[in-house]
């Protein structure tokens, strides 16, 4: 069992836009400003797509989004595109003991 | 170009060894946490261990504590993993991952999240 909990899946159809959830606790997304994100197509490594709850790496595209409000952060995509189709994880600092704790993981379809 | 990569995966049986090694490239190796972050296969990512940039700082999940060894050689650019007492549970690619950093003023500090992934290396524990 993840420390984070996300849907195990969602979809939306090309142009639309969605939002994946990233629920945790006060002892690590309620608690920091270092909620992360990254989008992993199979067989390939994570990329970081949201960095300090809603900043985003030079060349991730500014569809692209992230908030966060107490315990629960989350990523929105908006003008959905077929290579959006991946996994995606939530990621959260969790204190110097535990260092980051990961989410489930949450597939997007793109219908 | 930022690149990592990987080697020293493969078959392992259950309590035997294994040393994964990650070759850094393209940026200043010797300024930057850097982590392993694992994934089982069809699951989610767990990361497993950290480093600080002079080797002096090193955190574990608690899964992992006292039979994995991270360690570092700056001279070479390369990130190790030392996997002892192998569990079938430790089975997963591997993956080696730089940590980000703030800068500000001519300081920089550790950031918590990865802004750069190896392509893993897949560690099987089976009898």
């Amino acid at each position: 069992q993840s420390a984070l909990t996300q849907p195990r899946s969602v979809s939306g159809s090309p142009g639309q836009s969605v939002t994946i959830s990233c629920t945790g606790t006060s002892s690590d997304v309620g608690g920091y400003n270092y909620v992360s994100w990254y989008q992993q197509h199979p067989g390939k490594a994570p990329k970081l797509m949201i960095y300090d709850v809603s900043k985003r790496p030079s060349g991730v595209p500014d569809r692209f989004s992230g908030s966060k409000s107490g315990n629960t952060a989350s990523l929105t995509i908006s003008g959905l595109q077929a290579e959006d189709e991946a996994d995606y994880y939530c990621c959260s600092y969790a204190g110097s003991y535990s260092h980051v704790v990961f989410g489930g993981g949450t597939k997007l379809t793109v219908l | 170009e930022v690149q990592l990569v990987e080697s020293g995966g493969g078959l392992v049986q259950p309590g035997g060894s294994l040393r994964l090694s990650c070759a850094a490239s393209g940026f200043t190796f010797s300024s930057y946490w850097m982590s392993w972050v694992r994934q089982a296969p069809g699951k989610g990512l767990e990361w497993v261990a950290n480093i600080k940039q002079d080797g002096s700082e090193k955190y574990y999940v608690d899964s992992v504590k006292g039979r994995f060894t991270i360690s570092r050689d700056n001279a070479k650019n390369s990130l190790y993993l030392q996997m002892n007492s192998l569990r079938a549970e430790d089975t997963a690619v591997y993956y080696c991952a730089r940590e980000g950093r703030y800068c500000s003023g001519g300081s920089c500090y550790q950031a918590d999240y990865f802004d750069y992934w190896g392509q893993g290396t897949l560690v099987t524990v089976s009898s």
